[in-house]
């Protein structure tokens, strides 16, 4: 079985300033993957970066990095210069690869970006 | 086609109605799942289907839920006897091939609201 948890209810962070929203996972299995999906107020989950296990580097897509901290069991989401646009709630999941394929997700984080 | 398509995409019912929520997933995905979004809350899963067949329903939090999928394409989602804890919003999303990952990411509907009155 596999679980996340996300900390942070909610965060604000000052247009063109870097946040790092949180996430920790917690699975015995070696081989699984994490994901990040962000949802607007319109309701759509949008698919942000992903890491797998056994990735040596940090994923990075755009203004998107994880970093991922194996160790720690830990996958957390640096925005770099936020935007207006970046106000949503943000997902950290996870899935087992080898088991079940299904994507658990973490409560989410509600970010506010400001002008 | 182009997304994951969900209707209705809002649904208002009466306590103790059954109601049936419908997913078409992008072409040519195999595999596609279901969950529920209550207000302000995370996604819950709820069951999984590869092709026709569901490995795992494990999410599915009573005997009044029930999905089936045919011609490995098209989704049902069945709710019998309605309760007011089953107002949420039903999410479906659809995947390429049977391992999740990076190049095989989920991809999701604008989800069904449904408010049990």
């Amino acid at each position: 079985a596999q679980k996340i948890t996300q900390t942070q209810p909610g965060m604000f962070v000052q247009e063109k300033e870097a946040v790092t929203l949180d996430c920790t996972y917690d699975t015995s299995d070696p081989s699984y993957g994490l994901f990040w999906y962000k949802q607007p107020s319109s309701g759509e989950m949008i698919f942000l970066i992903y890491q797998g296990s056994y990735d040596q580097q940090n994923a990075t897509e755009g203004r998107y990095s994880l970093n991922f901290q194996k160790a720690r069991k830990s996958a957390n989401l640096v925005i770099s210069a936020s935007q207006l646009g970046d106000s949503a709630m943000y997902f950290c999941a996870m899935v087992l690869q080898g088991g079940s394929e299904k994507l658990v997700f973490g409560k989410g984080t509600k970010l506010t970006v400001n002008p | 086609g182009a997304g994951v398509s969900q209707s209705p995409s809002n649904k208002v019912t009466e306590k103790g109605k059954d109601v049936e929520l419908r997913c078409d997933p992008i072409s040519g995905h195999t595999a596609l799942y279901w969950y529920r979004q209550s207000l302000g809350q995370g996604l819950e899963f709820l069951i999984y289907f590869q092709g026709n067949s569901a490995p795992d329903k494990s999410g599915l939090p009573s005997d009044r839920f029930s999905a089936e999928r045919t011609g490995g394409s098209v989704s049902t989602l069945t709710i019998q006897r309605t309760q007011q804890e089953d107002s949420a919003v039903y999410l479906c999303a659809s995947s390429l091939g049977r391992r999740v990952s990076g190049a095989n990411v989920l991809t999701f509907g604008a989800g069904s609201r449904l408010t049990v009155l």
